[in-house]
């Protein structure tokens, strides 16, 4: 298995680009997610999906789309790039039975907005 | 408002000798503690859990103790080795799907 995959790894944007970073799991998850990190800082939950076709927001979801048409694929979308989206970008995902919830991290993509 | 905190940012260790890193938290409903282990340019990969119920867990060299009347839990990892290098993040949920994270800590074991 491959786990949780994202591209890219790296990515620089002009003020006002859009970009869509892509995730994927094939460990047939209901449960995905999107955060940032940004230097000094923990991980902040951007969106979260439990299940294709329902998404919902976590903690900073502004400046960010996210649809889950299928159950490995969880694109997250934006629109208009902005410096303050310059962070790292974690997509992970987890089988979500109640419990402590393990979650599996990709490598992350990091953005810069300039 | 920082639900989860981890107040030192970095924490150097001799190898050999017992790594202790500690976490904070306000909410005392949380039901489920996590520790999360960070290579740079790699995600953070699962490392150890611990209940509400329980005071303490144990997997190998890592140990995670919970004291719920100080709302505070620690990560023991004893010996230390260089490969533990890392940058360890604190996690809490409700027994659902979030984790709240708190900012980590950047431990240096020095050979």
């Amino acid at each position: 298995n491959a786990g949780v995959t994202q591209t890219p790894k790296f990515r620089i944007l002009k003020i006002g680009q859009s970009m869509t970073l892509q995730c994927a799991q094939d460990m047939n998850h209901n449960y995905m997610y999107w955060y940032r990190q940004d230097p000094g800082m923990g991980l902040k939950l951007i969106y979260y999906s439990v299940g294709a076709g329902i998404t919902d927001k976590g903690e900073v979801p502004n400046g960010y789309n996210v649809s889950r048409s299928t159950t490995e694929d969880f694109p997250l979308r934006l629109e208009l790039a902005a410096p303050s989206q310059t962070s790292v970008y974690f997509c992970a995902s987890s089988t979500g039975v109640p419990s402590y919830n393990e979650q599996f991290f990709g490598p992350g993509t990091r953005l810069t907005v300039l | 408002d920082q639900q989860v905190k981890q107040n030192s940012p970095s924490l150097s260790v001799q190898e050999g000798r017992i790594s202790i890193l500690n976490c904070d938290y306000t909410n005392s409903m949380f039901d489920y503690f996590l520790w999360y282990k960070k290579y740079p340019a790699e995600g953070p990969t699962f490392l150890i859990s611990i209940s509400s119920i329980k005071d303490k867990n144990e997997d190998g060299r890592f140990t995670v103790f919970l004291n719920k009347s100080a709302k505070h839990l620690s990560l023991h990892i004893v010996p230390s080795q260089p490969g533990d290098s890392a940058v360890y993040f604190c996690a809490a949920n409700f027994g659902n799907e979030k984790l709240t994270f708190g900012t980590g800590t950047r431990l240096t074991i020095i050979p």
